[in-house]
């Protein structure tokens, strides 16, 4: 069975500033897909990011980008230049390629003005 | 607009009385699934389903049914709800792409059940 774990319930940043959330995973399959989504208060699920496992290069989508490191089943999230509307819950989550998905238990990101 | 349209957004009821909570995605993506969302916990997959008629148990799916009988449509039924039910629930979609896309979600249902 496949695992994701979020180290830190909570994190938070100053506005303009940038902030790492962590995530690792453990799974026996080589082919399989990585996310990471954002809840605000509003608590619509949003995809922030995603990383095909068999992609060495990092995703990158505007100010948000990852560092995945498969050897080490790892996967965080970078935003820069934060916002105060990046202020969310962020989940980690991984696909299998038959739609089973695992998500991990997620980090309150507050962003300080 | 494309969505995954969950109803009701909203729902109380009592202890062992049948329901349905509906599902339904305008975007004509091959997989669907239903989870629950509880504080602490993230979100759990309850079923998920690769296509019409093939349907598979995700981490928590005691106490749950599913059937997909159309592609668009993916019902969550709670034969007998009970109080450990009660939670945020989100269905979800996504082409059959080898789960490269993610999952596109409605907006949940928070169902109290009392």
């Amino acid at each position: 069975a496949q695992t994701v774990t979020q180290s830190q319930p909570e994190m938070s940043v100053q506005e303009a500033e940038t902030v790492t959330l962590s995530c690792t995973y453990d799974t026996s399959e080589s082919d399989y897909y990585l996310f990471w989504y954002k809840q605000p208060p509003s608590r619509q699920m949003i995809l922030v990011i995603r990383q095909e496992a068999y992609k060495q290069q990092n995703a990158t989508e505007n100010r948000f980008s990852v560092n995945f490191q498969k050897a080490a089943k790892s996967f965080s999230l970078k935003i820069s230049d934060s916002q105060l509307g990046d202020a969310a819950m962020y989940f980690c989550a991984y696909n299998t390629n038959a739609g089973k998905s695992t998500f991990g238990d997620g980090t309150t990101l507050t962003v300080k003005p | 607009e494309a969505q995954v349209t969950q109803n009701p957004r909203y729902l109380i009821t009592v202890t062992g009385k049948k329901l349905t909570v509906t599902c339904s995605q305008n975007m004509n993506h091959e997989y669907m699934s239903w989870y629950r969302q509880d504080p602490g916990l993230g979100l759990r997959q309850i079923y998920y389903s690769m296509n019409v008629e093939v349907t598979d148990k995700g981490d928590v799916p005691e106490g749950y049914k599913v059937s997909r009988k159309e592609k668009r449509n993916f019902p969550l039924i709670l034969e007998s709800p009970s109080p450990n039910q009660t939670s945020l629930y989100f269905c979800a979609s996504s082409f059959r792409d080898r789960g490269r896309s993610g999952y596109t979600f409605g907006s949940g249902t928070r169902l109290t059940v009392v």
